[in-house]
C-alpha cells in the first residue's frame, strides 16, 4: 500500500533556480493538500485542491504554483526558489468531509542557498 | 480566520509522569483531529472528536472536545519514550481545507 508518495525526497537549489515537487496518491481521494513545517511554526498550509479541477490558496501561497493533474497527483512549483523557502514540504490527502482522516507523504527536505 | 493555538510548545518529561496538552481557539469547530508525527515522518492520526464534550481513549491518551467544540485536549498517563513526538491539532477550514496548530514538542526520557 503505497498510500502518498512524495518525490524529491531531499533537495539542495541555489536561489533563483526552480523545480516541481511532485505528489501522487493511491487511495481515490478527492482532496489533496501542500503544506511547509518550519521550525516552531507547524503546518502552514500553502495550497489545497478540494477536488480534481479545482485549486485554491492557503495560507502562505505566495512564490509556489500548483497543477492538480488528474485526481492521483498534485504538483508544487518553484518558480524561482529563494532562502525564505528553505522547509519542510508535505503533501496530503484525504477523502471529502470534514472529519476524514488525513494521509501524509515523507516529505521533501528542501534547501534553498 | 481560524486559528488553532497549542500549549505548550514544549514538554520534556521523565517516563511514568503524566501530562496534558491543550488546543484552543476562538472559533467553534465541527470536529478536531490530533496528529502524531515522529521525526522524518508526515503526521499520523490518533483521534478525531466530533461532539462537544465527548472523550475519546486510545490505551494510556484520551481525548476531550470542549463542550463548546472551541477547544480540546490531550491527556497522557504514565508517558512511555516512545509517546515522545510532535503533537498537532488540525481541524477543518470554511473552505475545504484543514488547519493545524503549531503542535507541542514532547520529550519523554527514560
Amino acid at each position: 500500500n503505497a498510500g502518498v508518495t512524495q518525490t524529491p525526497k531531499f533537495q539542495v537549489l541555489k536561489t533563483g533556480q526552480s523545480m516541481t515537487l511532485q505528489c501522487a496518491q493511491d487511495m481515490n481521494h478527492n482532496s489533496m493538500y501542500w503544506y511547509r513545517q518550519d521550525p516552531g511554526m507547524g503546518l502552514r498550509l500553502i495550497y489545497y485542491s478540494a477536488s480534481e479541477g479545482t485549486t485554491d490558496k492557503g495560507e502562505v501561497p505566495n512564490g509556489y504554483n500548483v497543477s492538480r493533474l488528474n485526481k492521483r497527483e498534485f504538483s508544487l512549483r518553484l518558480e524561482s526558489a529563494a532562502p525564505s523557502q528553505t522547509s519542510v514540504y508535505f503533501c496530503a490527502s484525504r477523502r471529502t468531509g470534514t472529519t476524514t482522516e488525513a494521509f501524509f507523504g515523507q516529505g521533501t527536505r528542501l534547501t534553498v542557498v | 480566520t481560524q486559528l488553532l493555538e497549542q500549549s505548550p510548545q514544549f514538554l520534556s518529561i521523565q517516563e511514568g509522569e503524566n501530562l496534558t496538552v491543550y488546543c484552543n481557539s476562538s472559533s467553534v469547530f465541527s470536529s478536531l483531529q490530533w496528529y502524531r508525527q515522529e521525526p522524518g515522518e508526515g503526521p499520523v492520526l490518533l483521534v478525531t472528536v466530533v461532539t462537544g464534550g465527548e472523550v475519546k481513549k486510545l490505551k494510556r491518551l484520551t481525548f476531550q472536545f470542549g463542550d463548546a467544540r472551541k477547544d480540546s485536549s490531550l491527556h497522557i498517563t504514565a508517558a512511555q519514550p516512545g509517546d515522545t513526538g510532535l503533537y498537532l491539532c488540525a481541524g477543518p477550514g470554511s473552505q475545504g481545507n484543514l488547519i493545524f496548530g503549531k503542535g507541542t514538542k514532547l520529550s519523554v526520557k527514560p
